[in-house]
């Protein structure tokens, strides 16, 4: 079956820019994890989503990060006003029990 | 709060030779161990988990990972390692007494190299 698809795989975009970033979790799977990878930085957790609900948002760097979940499915990542220190790989993750996770390819953001 | 050490960036070894990839943890109740490994252009794999039981796990491509309580360690192993191991290696935890749901904290990555 399909793993998890994240879109587009590549953001280029303009400083004060907002970007919207898709991810398609595995069908099924209940649980879905937004992350950011920067060079040196390891995986940083932003949100976690169980069904349409957020219980822990700790993660999200600012109030110009949002994300929400419809119908258990997909996901939306959503940076308003881009800066340059945005730039990161973003990835998704989709789980069916909050332990193994299956990580999608990552959408690389880049904030010129 | 719960954390993830791993106090290698890099780790070089001769294909052939074992292999340690070092990682620590600190949680407020009992920890659900992970480790996860990312190829060159390819998105992260699970590798292997330890929640209970055996405090030796075995998992994917021969590795395994050893529990250690008292020094709050999950080391990855594996007796021979192979050049395609090469590889950014990361630690992860969950804390068994959750108060925001299921949210897995990674470490920082460890840069295995495997030379002939």
């Amino acid at each position: 079956g399909a793993g998890v698809s994240q879109s587009p795989s590549n953001k280029v975009t303009e400083k004060g820019k907002d970007v919207e970033l898709r991810c398609d979790p595995i069908s099924g799977h209940t649980a879905l994890y937004w992350y950011r990878q920067s060079l040196g930085q390891g995986l940083e957790f932003l949100i976690y989503f169980q069904g349409n609900s957020a219980p822990d948002k700790s993660g999200l760097p600012s109030d110009r990060f949002s994300a929400e979940r419809t119908g258990g499915s997909v996901s939306t990542l959503t940076i308003q006003r881009t800066q340059q220190e945005d730039s990161a790989v973003y990835l998704c993750a989709s789980s069916p029990e909050g332990e193994k996770l299956f990580f999608g390819s990552g959408t690389q953001l880049s904030v010129l | 709060a719960q954390s993830v050490a791993q106090p290698e960036d890099q780790v070089n070894v001769a294909e052939g030779n074992p292999l340690t990839v070092k990682c620590t943890y600190s949680v407020s109740g009992n920890p659900y161990l992970f480790w996860y490994v990312q190829y060159p252009n390819r998105g992260l794999q699970f590798l292997l988990k330890y929640i209970t039981g055996d405090n030796l796990v075995k998992g994917s491509y021969g590795f395994e990972a050893e529990f250690n309580k008292s020094q709050t360690s999950f080391h990855l192993k594996k007796p021979s390692a192979l050049v395609s191991d090469s590889a950014l290696y990361f630690c992860a935890v969950r804390d068994s007494i959750t108060g925001g749901g299921n949210k897995l904290t990674f470490g920082t990555g460890t840069q295995l190299k495997v030379e002939l």
